[in-house]
């Protein structure tokens, strides 16, 4: 039983270009959340999704991030036009419904590095 | 509004010490506990959660943490590390009640010397 599954692990990005971050959740889960952690801090939610629905988007920036999680397929976090401020490490976690945050677990991350 | 604050941002110790690693937080509801670990360039693992019954709670690798009400705290204590411990250790809290979110402290890096 794979666990979530995140890709790329590592991601350099020019200023200016589109950074897109997959997570595959864990075998019979059904809720996505993405972490962002910037260097020196903890994580920080930026948004909740279900299979084709954004269910709390609270943490994130109001421009340029995205997040989907299609009916097939992984989930997608988005980020247009990237700056160096973006450089951080992208978590994403799943659970199964009616878990919550207890019921978390965590991929490996992405670490996008904008140059 | 939630907040986690995790007194110490690095703790160095020497192999097969004690150690505690602090953390208190606020919530005007009731919680739920979280301490995780992030090996270097590594996901997050959990060590061990505190939901509800008894406030000692173990973990993996020898970890334990209390749950303290009154102090609001949920320190994290080991009592004999080995280098493999050597990580960062995250605190976290969410409501009880389904939140689907978790609020983290900014993380302590405990390095482990021979």
């Amino acid at each position: 039983n794979a666990g979530v599954m995140q890709n790329p692990r590592h991601l350099v990005r020019r200023r200016g270009q589109e950074a897109r971050l997959r997570c595959s959740p864990m075998k019979g889960h059904s809720h996505v959340y993405w972490y962002r952690q910037l260097p020196e801090e903890g994580l920080k939610f930026m948004v909740y999704l279900q299979k084709e629905n954004i269910i709390d988007e609270s943490g994130m920036p109001k421009e340029r991030f995205s997040a989907e999680f299609p009916k097939e397929g992984p989930s997608i976090l988005r980020i247009q036009q990237v700056v160096r401020g973006d450089s951080a490490a992208y978590f994403c976690a799943s659970s199964p419904l009616g878990q919550g945050a207890y019921g978390y677990t965590f991929g490996s991350g992405t670490r996008l590095t904008v140059v | 509004a939630q907040s986690v604050t995790q007194l110490d941002s690095q703790v160095p110790v020497f192999e097969e010490a004690p150690v505690e690693l602090r953390c208190n937080y606020s919530s005007s509801v009731s919680v739920y506990l979280f301490w995780y670990v992030q090996y270097p360039n590594q996901g997050l693992q959990l060590l061990l959660k505190y939901l509800s019954g008894s406030t000692l709670v173990k973990g993996i690798n020898g970890f334990e943490a209390e749950f303290n009400k009154s102090q609001t705290s949920f320190h994290l204590r080991k009592p004999s590390v080995h280098i493999s411990d050597t990580a960062e250790y995250f605190c976290a809290v969410s409501s009880q009640g389904g939140s689907e979110k978790l609020v983290f402290g900014k993380g302590t890096k405990l390095t482990v010397n021979p």
